[in-house]
C-alpha cells in the first residue's frame, strides 16, 4: 500500500493561467475523490469517479474546472483561466468498491497558490 | 443535506490530561462518521469511523469516539493526550447512500507539555 499519490506538492501560477493537478489512488481502489480545502475551513467536496465514470459534481465545481479519469485508476483536475479565489489545497481521496464501509484514505495534496 | 459542526475552533490540554474534541452532525438516515487528523502541509489521515454497532469506536493512536444517536454527536477522545497529538482534527459525515464526505472546520488540538 504505497497511499495516494499527488502531483504537484506545489504550485505557483499568475491569474489567468491553466494549471493541471494528477492524483494517484491506492492501486486496488476504484473510487477517487477530489476536494478542496482553504485556510481555517474543512475540506470541500468537488467531484466523485467511480472507475472512469465521474458519477457526481458538485456546485463548486463551476465551468473552468474539469475533471477526467480516462482509465479508471489515475486522475487529473484542470483549472481554466485560474482566479485568485482558486486559491487553495487540492486533496485527493480514493476508497474500496468492494466496501462501502471503509474510509477514504487522503493524499498529502496539491497547494495551489495564484499571484 | 448533511453537515457537520465542531463548536471549539482551539483545544488545549496539558501532557497526560483526558483530551476531548467535540463533534455534532446533521444527516438523512443512519450516518457514516469519521475522524480525520491533519497535521502541516499534510493531507488527512484517517482516525477511526462509527458505521454501526458499539457506540464506543476505538481507534488508531489511543483515540476513541463516542456516538450518541440522540444528541447526534460523536465526540473524539483520548484518557492521556501526548505532545505529539498536538494537530488540527475534522469530523466527517456522509448519508447511507451517499459516497461524499462533509467535514467540520476543524479543531485545533494544542498539548503542553
Amino acid at each position: 500500500d504505497t497511499g495516494v499519490s499527488q502531483d504537484p506538492r506545489h504550485k505557483i501560477t499568475k491569474r489567468g493561467q491553466n494549471v493541471t493537478f494528477r492524483c494517484d489512488p491506492i492501486s486496488e481502489h476504484n473510487r477517487l475523490y477530489w476536494y478542496r480545502q482553504t485556510l481555517g475551513q474543512g475540506p470541500e467536496f468537488l467531484t466523485y469517479f467511480q472507475n472512469e465514470a465521474q458519477l457526481e459534481k458538485s456546485r463548486l465545481l463551476s465551468d473552468r474546472f474539469s475533471a477526467e479519469r480516462p482509465k479508471g485508476s489515475f486522475s487529473t483536475l484542470e483549472i481554466q483561466r485560474t482566479e485568485q479565489g482558486d486559491s487553495a489545497m487540492y486533496l485527493c481521496a480514493s476508497s474500496s468498491g468492494t466496501d462501502i464501509n471503509q474510509p477514504q484514505h487522503f493524499g498529502d495534496g496539491t497547494r495551489l497558490s495564484i499571484l | 443535506a448533511q453537515s457537520v459542526a465542531q463548536p471549539e475552533d482551539q483545544v488545549n490540554v496539558a501532557e497526560g490530561n483526558p483530551l476531548t474534541v467535540k463533534c455534532t452532525y446533521s444527516v438523512s438516515g443512519n450516518p457514516y462518521l469519521f475522524w480525520y487528523v491533519q497535521y502541516p502541509n499534510r493531507g488527512l489521515q484517517f482516525l477511526l469511523k462509527y458505521i454501526t454497532g458499539d457506540n464506543l469506536v476505538k481507534g488508531s493512536y489511543g483515540f476513541e469516539a463516542e456516538f450518541n444517536k440522540s444528541q447526534t454527536s460523536f465526540h473524539l477522545k483520548k484518557p492521556s493526550a501526548l505532545v505529539s497529538d498536538s494537530a488540527l482534527y475534522f469530523c466527517a459525515v456522509r448519508g447511507p447512500n451517499d459516497y461524499k464526505l462533509s467535514f467540520g472546520a476543524g479543531t485545533t488540538v494544542t498539548v503542553r507539555a
